[in-house]
């Protein structure tokens, strides 16, 4: 059965604290993995991780993809309270328009 | 720039009721998505559709159905609720070649 695993589950930091934040899966012809960010409403995409493209980054926000280790993560840098939410980590499968995702991190940073 | 709306933000029906929750896209996108996010378990499919009038059972359909009628449009019918479907539930679409899910804003049903 697909699955998608996230740690920590939880997380509390305090600003200019650096976080890494994990997400491993077991997908069968693994396509792509996404990371989104959820505040107080619908997830905000942040980053696609595919085969050809297995680092992104944007401003303090980095992503790597592991295929080896069938894993992700996402580290944030000198955090701000504005990072407090639930990042979800999804993955999608070939052949498929399904995306399974995992039951996120919550992200808290005090000031 | 892309935007999925849902119909409502909150939502309080009574056990037994049928339940409409409305989702509209306005990008011409050919896949839509139901998921229900409940804490600790996270966002599970519950039907999704690739194109008007295809529909296919995710992960959780029980107690579910669905109808697209257009392509903008795809609603989820809860034919008679009940209180374990309290939840948040995320409508969201994807151009049928691109990774990036867009959701909407989520509807908060209480069953009381």
């Amino acid at each position: 059965e697909d699955k998608v695993v996230q740690s920590p589950l939880s997380l509390v930091v305090h600003e200019g604290d650096t976080v890494t934040l994990n997400c491993s899966y077991e997908v069968t012809n693994f396509r792509s993995l996404l990371w989104y960010k959820q505040e107080k409403k619908a997830p905000t995409f942040l980053f696609m991780l595919t085969s050809s493209g297995i680092e992104k980054k944007s401003g303090r926000l980095s992503s790597i993809l592991d295929k080896k280790e069938l894993s992700s993560i996402l580290n944030i840098t000198a955090t701000q309270t504005g990072d407090s939410a639930i990042y979800l980590c999804a993955v999608q499968a070939s052949g498929t328009y399904k995306y399974i995702f995992g039951t996120g991190t919550r992200l808290k940073v005090l000031a | 720039d892309v935007k999925v709306t849902q119909s409502s933000r909150y939502l309080v029906k009574r056990t037994g009721e049928k339940v409409f929750l409305e989702c509209v896209q306005d990008m011409d996108h050919e896949n839509m998505f139901w998921y229900r996010q409940d804490p600790g378990l996270g966002l599970r499919l519950i039907y999704f559709s690739y194109d008007v009038k295809m529909k296919e059972k995710g992960d959780i359909p029980e107690g579910y159905s669905v109808s697209r009628e257009k392509k903008e449009r795809f609603s989820l019918i809860l034919e008679s609720a009940s209180t374990n479907q309290t939840s948040m539930y995320l409508c969201a679409s994807t151009e049928s070649r691109s990774y990036e899910q867009y959701f909407g804003p989520g509807t908060r049903l209480t069953v009381t």
